[in-house]
Parts: structure tokens; sequence; C-alpha cells
């Protein structure tokens, strides 16, 4: 398994500002995942984020808005960009373990946003 | 690509009565299949996930999905459900050559004293 950690865990934010979420493994994964969870709404990927690669986005997602940082095998950021109040939603971080040839994937906590 | 279809947006049960929470599939490749909850303002947990294995998979307190291929269902099942019961639950397919896991829309189950 794997221990996920996001920081912050909640902001309230103003339109047109950035914030960047920080997700923190406590083990090596080659995959990260971003998920947006809107108000009342299942999750949606974002985009993956290999180590030594550049991020691979979604239908619907791009760098500019979502831009995303891979710098080891532990970490990884989102940042969302010139935010409006559509942003506010839950963003999840996630990893995958093939350990036993199968998919797993673990997510993090969420990290609350909300956009006045 | 692979997709989920939760088929209802919310159940309602008394506690102590069954429950049933529908999904149907669709991939590709050989799926593997998972089930989440998540409790108002908490993060994920997994519940059971069917890797290719036994059909009928046993998860966590006291929940269980039969795998049905010919169906393409991979229905959510509890003999008796508890008040701590009561949150959103989603269905989620990944297929072994993707790199992702597609989630169905949710249910959300509430529980009548």
């Amino acid at each position: 398994s794997a221990v996920i950690s996001q920081k912050p865990s909640r902001d309230i934010c103003q339109r047109g500002t950035s914030l960047t979420i920080q997700c923190q493994v406590d083990s090596q994964v080659t995959m990260m995942f971003w998920y947006r969870q809107q108000p009342g709404q299942s999750l949606t990927l974002i985009a993956t984020a290999n180590q030594g690669s550049e991020a691979t986005y979604e239908s619907g997602f791009v760098i500019d808005k979502f831009p995303i940082s891979r710098p080891n095998l532990t970490f990884s950021t989102l940042t969302v960009s010139n935010m409006s109040p559509e942003d506010s939603s839950i963003y999840l971080c996630s990893v995958k373990s093939t350990s036993g040839g199968y998919n797993e994937q673990f997510f993090g906590p969420g990290t609350r946003l909300t956009v006045l | 690509a692979q997709s989920v279809t939760q088929l209802d947006s919310h159940v309602s049960v008394s506690e102590g009565t069954p429950v049933l929470l529908r999904c149907n599939y669709s991939s590709s490749y050989s799926p593997s299949l998972f089930w989440y909850v998540q409790h108002p303002n908490k993060g994920l947990q997994l519940l059971l996930k069917y890797t290719s294995a036994a059909t009928l998979v046993k998860g966590i307190n006291g929940f269980e999905a039969e795998f049905k291929k010919s169906e393409t269902s991979f229905h959510l099942t509890k003999p008796s459900a508890h008040m701590s019961d009561a949150a959103e639950y989603f269905c989620v397919v990944s297929e072994y050559n993707n790199n992702d896991m597609r989630f169905g829309a949710g249910t959300r189950l509430t529980v009548k004293p």
C-alpha cells in the first residue's frame, strides 16, 4: 500500500490567483495521477504525471491551466492557475501500485478548494 | 476505452435490510474492478477489488461484489445495512494496459433508522 499526504487540506482563494497543491507519497512510485471532484460529482482524471517526463493531460484539461511538476518518485505538485469559481473542487492525488501484477490505486485525502 | 455506469444515483434502505448498488462496466480488455466508498468530508477508501481471480469478492465492512462477465456487471451488496454505511459509493474500472481508473458517477446510499 501507499500512504499519501496532500497540502493544503483546504483553501479559500480569490478569483484570478493561483494555488499549488503538493502531494507526498511514503514510497517511490512511477505513476501519479491528479483527479478533480467537483461538488456533488464523481472523480475526473486531470492528468497522469510520470517522473522524468511531461504530464499527460486528459481531454478538457491543459497545461497552462493545470501545470504539474514531478521532480522525483515521491512528490508531485498541481497548480490551479488563474482561478475562477468554477475551479472550486476537491483535488486528489493518486498513485498506482502494480505489485503482484494487479492495478490498484491509492488516493490522498484531497485538497478542498473554494474560489470566491 | 473503459467506462462504468452506476445505475442508481441514490439508494435508500432501512437499517438492517439488504443493500444493492448496481454497476455495469465496459472494457476492451480484462478489467480490474473496484468499489470505493467516500464518507462525507473524508477521503476515498477501497472496499474491494476484482482482479481476475475469484468472481465473488469479499471486502471490508461486510460488503461483497460479484463479477459477472456475461452481464458486464459488478454489483455491490451487503446483507444488512448499518447506519455507518451511509456514504457515496463509486464503482471503478481499470484496464491493465491503461494507466488510469475510470470512475462511475457515484451512488449515494442513505440508511434510515
